[in-house]
């Protein structure tokens, strides 16, 4: 069973640049959440996507977008990036209906600085 | 809104001591509570969860949490550490639909 995986692991912007994130969800997983972890904090859930739909969102400003593919894969983009966007992100999956107990599986982050 | 508070940023202990990881949660409504450890660069590793039934959970690793819904916590305990269990814990609370809400976490320092 493939577990999530994120892609890049590191990557440098400057301000005001445009990155993309991708995630690919645990097999059998169809909901895709995001997480923001800034140093010496606690995840901050982003958004979620489930069919395709973003469903739900944290308190986050809307250059924060993403996407989520047939396949259940996902994509954060943040546009205008500041320094504060400096941190790790945290994709995580979760399985469909009664297999669903809250739980979610993260993959290993990708790392943004922005300079 | 449901929150989790960990009261201790930083728990030093000796190799092969106990250890308990404070977490509290606020919460109206019926809770699904979690244990999560994150090791340097690497991300988060899911140890225990509480959805129902017995109050003491049992998780990876020798780790056990026991959950106490007059008190609102939900404390994290190992009764003998070991210098690989060093690392960043969170308490998280499911708000629903698959949303977690973490604590800031507490950073288990196990030294010789």
């Amino acid at each position: 069973e493939t577990g999530v995986t994120q892609s890049p692991t590191h990557l440098i912007k400057t301000r005001g640049q445009q990155v993309t994130l991708r995630c690919s969800s645990q097999s059998g997983h169809n909901t895709v959440s995001w997480y923001q972890q800034a140093l010496g904090q606690g995840p901050q859930f982003i958004f979620q996507y489930y069919r395709e739909e973003e469903n739900g969102r944290g308190n986050f400003p809307p250059r924060f977008s993403g996407l989520q593919f047939p396949n259940y894969s996902s994509e954060l983009n943040v546009n205008a990036l500041e320094l504060d966007d400096s941190a790790l992100y945290l994709c995580a999956s979760s399985p469909p209906g009664q297999k669903n107990t809250g739980e979610l599986f993260f993959g290993e982050g990708s790392r943004l600085t922005v300079l | 809104a449901q929150s989790v508070t960990q009261l201790d940023s930083q728990v030093p202990v000796f190799e092969e001591a106990p250890v308990e990881l404070r977490c509290n949660y606020s919460s109206s409504v019926s809770v699904y509570l979690f244990w999560y450890v994150q090791y340097p660069n690497q991300g988060l590793q899911l140890l225990l969860k509480y959805l129902s039934g017995s109050t003491l959970v049992k998780g990876i690793n020798g780790f056990e949490a026991e959950f106490n819904k007059s008190q609102t916590s939900f404390h994290l305990r190992k009764p003998s550490v070991h210098i690989s269990d060093t690392a960043e814990y969170f308490c998280a609370v499911n708000t629903g639909f698959q949303k977690l809400v973490f604590g800031t976490g507490t950073r288990l320092l196990v030294s010789p």
